[in-house]
């Protein structure tokens, strides 16, 4: 079976501050993705990153950065230097090739960042 | 613009009254699903669609009818909704190409069943 866990419910941190957030999947699929979606309060779900199995670069992208290791079934997103407009609900999600594009989502981690 | 539209966005009904909540896409996308997401849960695919006349059911589908009699088109149908299914509920939409691409996403319902 298919799983992704976020074990991290809550984290709260201080503007500026480094923040990890964990994600973790199973699968015994050789070919699948993993994405990190950002809810923020308004609710909407917004596309940050999306990875296949097959390439384990880690990745930049401004104060975002992800590092995906197949060997621990981690894909572990950080945040450098946190921002209050960083503050949301953060998605880890895995979709296997072969079922059309499902995506099973973690539970999610709610990040705050206070000024 | 290319969006995926849900409608209404806020629903408060009450026990058993059928409603129907609308998912429209703009993207000429094959594929369209709808999850519901719940506070410690995530979010979880209820139906899906492939394409034109075909549905298949995700991981939570009891209590829920889709159709797909359109391309552009994925209502989700509640024929005697519960409190149980107060929830924010999804749509989505990808399109079905070689390669794997986004899915983009509906700005969600937020439905309570009183």
């Amino acid at each position: 079976a298919q799983k992704v866990t976020q074990a991290q419910t809550e984290i709260s941190v201080v503007e500026k501050e480094d923040v990890t957030l964990d994600c973790v999947y199973e699968t015994r699929d050789t070919t699948y993705y993993l994405f990190w979606y950002k809810q923020p309060p308004s609710g909407e779900l917004v596309f940050l990153i999306r990875r296949n199995s097959f390439d384990e670069q880690n990745e930049i992208s401004g104060r975002y950065s992800w590092n995906f290791q197949k060997s621990t079934s981690s894909f572990n997103f950080t945040i450098t230097a946190s921002q209050v407009v960083d503050s949301a609900v953060y998605f880890c999600a895995l979709s296997l090739y072969n079922q059309g594009g499902k995506l099973i989502f973690g539970q999610g981690t709610e990040l705050s960042v206070k000024p | 613009e290319a969006q995926v539209t849900q409608n209404p966005r806020y629903l408060i009904t009450v026990t058993g009254k059928k409603l129907t909540v609308t998912c429209s896409q703009n993207m000429n996308h094959e594929y369209m699903s709808w999850y519901r997401q719940d506070p410690g849960l995530g979010l979880r695919q209820i139906y899906y669609s492939m394409n034109v006349e075909v549905t298949d059911k995700g991981d939570v589908p009891e209590g829920y009818k889709v159709s797909r009699k359109e391309k552009r088109n994925f209502p989700l149908i509640l024929e005697s909704p519960s409190p149980n299914q107060t929830s924010l509920y999804f749509c989505a939409s990808r399109s079905a190409g070689v390669t794997y691409n986004e899915q983009f996403f509906g700005p969600g319902t937020r439905l309570t069943v009183l």
